[in-house]
């Protein structure tokens, strides 16, 4: 499975935008690009996914580097509730598991 | 929809003993998914089902775990003799199949603890 590189830790004002930052240089033409986030003391969630273009959904936005070699979630605004560990995974479209890093720790303030 | 439904939430057991989890998937979902996470790590995958097919087992997957899904809906992972490196929060998730990349939805897990 081809390897990404996140930041162990970012932290945000709540009500401002966060940007998370995602590296996936060996990434394949197959590999598809998804976020899951972790709350505290619950299962992981699925955020988005992409492959080339950027996407948009309701919890949040992907952007995709030309190259694919990185990728960015955007929340547009934080709040509390987005604390959480937020995973960015490859994934081929009809692969079986996920493969999960350690992620990102996501702190929100007030 | 209820979601993935996990059981017990909580298992605290004794080395030695044999202990079972019970996943209930998303009922029209017909690829269901184990994994477990340690303190600090991301979930690892152990196994998946379509149906009632076990088609995938990761090494992590030892002798002393096993899991079925005898009518491709509920499945259950059993670990024998359990060690105190067996404690973890085991995870399910289930998902559609086909070509496109569907997400899993995951259940809030079952927490063990070796003792």
């Amino acid at each position: 499975d081809a390897k990404t590189t996140q930041p162990n830790s970012m932290e945000s004002n709540e009500e401002e935008p966060v940007h998370l930052p995602c590296n996936h240089s060996t990434i394949s033409g197959t590999d598809y690009i998804h976020w899951y986030r972790q709350l505290p003391s619950q299962g992981p969630e699925y955020v988005i996914h992409g492959l080339t273009s950027n996407v948009n959904n309701r919890m949040a936005s992907l952007a995709i580097a030309e190259d694919r070699k990185s990728s960015t979630l955007i929340l547009h605004r934080a709040t509390l509730r987005d604390a959480a560990v937020y995973y960015c995974i490859l994934n081929t479209g009809t692969a079986s598991k996920l493969t999960f890093g350690t992620g990102t720790r996501l702190q929100v303030t007030l | 929809d209820t979601g993935v439904s996990q059981n017990p939430r909580h298992k605290i057991t004794k080395r030695g003993q044999n202990v079972t989890f019970r996943c209930d998937p998303i009922s029209e979902h017909n690829r269901l998914y184990w994994y477990r996470q340690t303190l600090g790590q991301g979930p690892e995958f152990l196994t998946y089902f379509q149906n009632e097919a076990q088609l995938e087992k990761s090494r992590l997957l030892s002798d002393r775990f096993s899991a079925e899904r005898p009518k491709g809906s509920f499945s259950t992972l059993e670990i024998q003799r359990t060690e105190q490196g067996d404690s973890a929060m085991y995870l399910c998730a289930s998902s559609p199949s086909g070509l496109a990349p569907y997400e899993q939805y995951f259940g809030p897990g079952t927490r063990l603890t070796v003792t």
